[in-house]
């Protein structure tokens, strides 16, 4: 059983517009949740990241939302660039729980970004 | 060099063969780890090491091995694998074991059972 979701598999944007990538989870003790961005042929690489006690979090064109009621984050790029064509994973850590520390991944949504 | 390093990068091996995985992190680094990502799946946890101790095993086969010589590299020895056993194979690190501690991933190496 999956406990972290992203329901989406691929996503297209038009560049200079925003994307919108989600992700949701099941398990209620998670309260840290990060974004990773991977090119191929290349591992992930840490993008942003929240922690359960801010609702947001800006870095750049990149900001991340999280509705710890609805159990749901997104990840927003405003605006899109070309560059930003990748597959992005969502991931979430708990400090307490049978495996504090671990992060639990989603199984990504490949963004393409169209000039 | 800096970074998690991960050699080789591509790897086919028959179901008999012995290889092993090296992974090499050149950031003063405390907690290592192994993940693999099979196709159409999440990145799933296999081992984690911190202080070169063995801190967790998610239920991995023993036809994989993990071993730490010390804090800076990781290995991951393989023998009689499997044809599902194909995958990628990423490394990481962090800081320490902290569950905000930020993890960094080496390029992964391709494996392919034959």
């Amino acid at each position: 059983d999956q406990q972290v979701k992203q329901n989406s598999p691929s996503l297209s944007v038009q560049e200079g517009r925003i994307s919108i990538l989600n992700c949701d989870y099941t398990n209620s003790m998670f309260d840290y949740f990060l974004w990773y961005k991977k090119y191929p042929a290349e591992g992930p690489t840490f993008l942003i990241s929240i922690s359960s006690i801010k609702d947001k979090n800006e870095d750049g064109r990149f900001t991340v939302f999280l509705n710890k009621s609805a159990k749901h984050l997104s990840l927003h790029i405003v605006p899109s660039q070309p560059g930003d064509s990748a597959v992005y994973f969502c991931a979430a850590s708990a400090r307490y729980g049978g495996s504090q520390g671990n992060l639990i991944f989603g199984k990504g949504t490949k963004l393409s970004v169209k000039p | 060099e800096t970074g998690v390093t991960q050699t080789p990068r591509h790897l086919v091996m028959g179901m008999t063969n012995k290889k092993s995985l090296k992974c090499e992190q050149h950031l003063g680094h405390n907690a290592m780890y192994w993940y693999k990502q099979s196709a159409k799946k999440p990145l799933e946890l296999m081992f984690v090491y911190s202080l070169e101790e063995r801190v967790e095993n998610n239920s991995v086969p023993s036809r994989f091995s993990p071993e730490c010589p010390n804090s800076s590299h990781l290995f991951l020895h393989l023998h009689t694998l499997q044809p599902e056993d194909s995958a990628l194979y990423l490394c990481a690190s962090s800081q320490d074991l902290g569950h905000t501690d930020t993890q960094y991933f080496g390029p992964g190496t391709r494996l392919t059972v034959l």
